[in-house]
């Protein structure tokens, strides 16, 4: 099944943009989902199928998936952006979630 | 309105095996499509999926962990049962269940997490 990596941490300037990664072997050839854990909180979806918001989800998040790299932007980014990103596809029968980015609000 | 709820012991003992329960709301496991995963995190960690059951009875596992693992649903009672056998210190993690959707499109097939329960914190410990 799949590995999907994913940078450590992100930081961004308040109302900057910033681009979280997910790399895996032909991603693209696969849906990329994309979750926002807070601290103490369960996860959140934000973007499914590579680039689709759920009802409730700012248009400031939007994905991209293409070759080995899936791409979750945030632009025009706040404070209450904070929080831990996951991507995470379906592969050979199984689920494969990212290592995690935790992203910074400067 | 879904929502998901998990309940169990809060303190196993290594070797013990646990038993987890998923308590649902707003939606079936009959009706077609419809998923329930179990998903845990360490502290501080990353999250890890471990099982999922579908509306049709198909199950499917984590590979490392599926021979601790066991999962089922109880139709009537809106529930699904996750049992790890063998408990271990470094099971100690937030155990979440999810509800998913069987999707099918552009020639591929996905499954993604649309609702969550908060998370039941599990300890192993002696």
């Amino acid at each position: 099944s799949s590995e999907l990596t994913q940078s450590l941490s992100v930081s961004v300037a308040l109302g900057q943009t910033a681009r979280i990664t997910c790399g895996g072997n032909n991603i693209g050839s696969k849906n990329v989902h994309w979750y926002q854990q807070k601290t103490g909180q369960a996860p959140v979806l934000v973007i499914y199928r590579d680039s689709n918001r759920p009802s409730g989800i700012p248009e400031r998040f939007s994905g991209s998936n293409s070759g080995n790299t899936a791409t979750l932007t945030i632009s025009r980014a706040q404070a209450g952006d904070e929080a831990d990103y996951y991507c995470q596809v379906w592969d050979s029968r199984t689920v494969v979630f990212g290592g995690g980015t935790k992203v910074t609000v400067l | 309105q879904v929502t998901l709820r998990e309940s169990g012991p809060a303190l196993v003992k290594p070797t013990q095996t646990l038993t987890l329960t998923c308590t649902f709301s707003g939606f079936s496991l009959s009706t077609s499509a419809m998923c329930v995963s179990w998903i845990r995190q360490p502290p501080g960690r990353a999250l890890e999926w471990l099982a999922r059951i579908d509306w049709d009875d198909d199950k499917f596992y984590n590979t490392s962990l599926k021979t601790r693992l066991s999962i089922s649903k109880d139709i009537s009672k809106n529930q699904v049962v996750l049992t790890m056998t063998n408990m271990d210190p470094v099971d100690t993690a937030t155990y979440y269940c999810a509800r998913s959707i069987y999707y099918y499109g552009s020639g591929r097939y996905t499954n993604y997490f649309d609702y969550w329960g908060q998370g039941t914190l599990v300890t192993v410990s002696s």
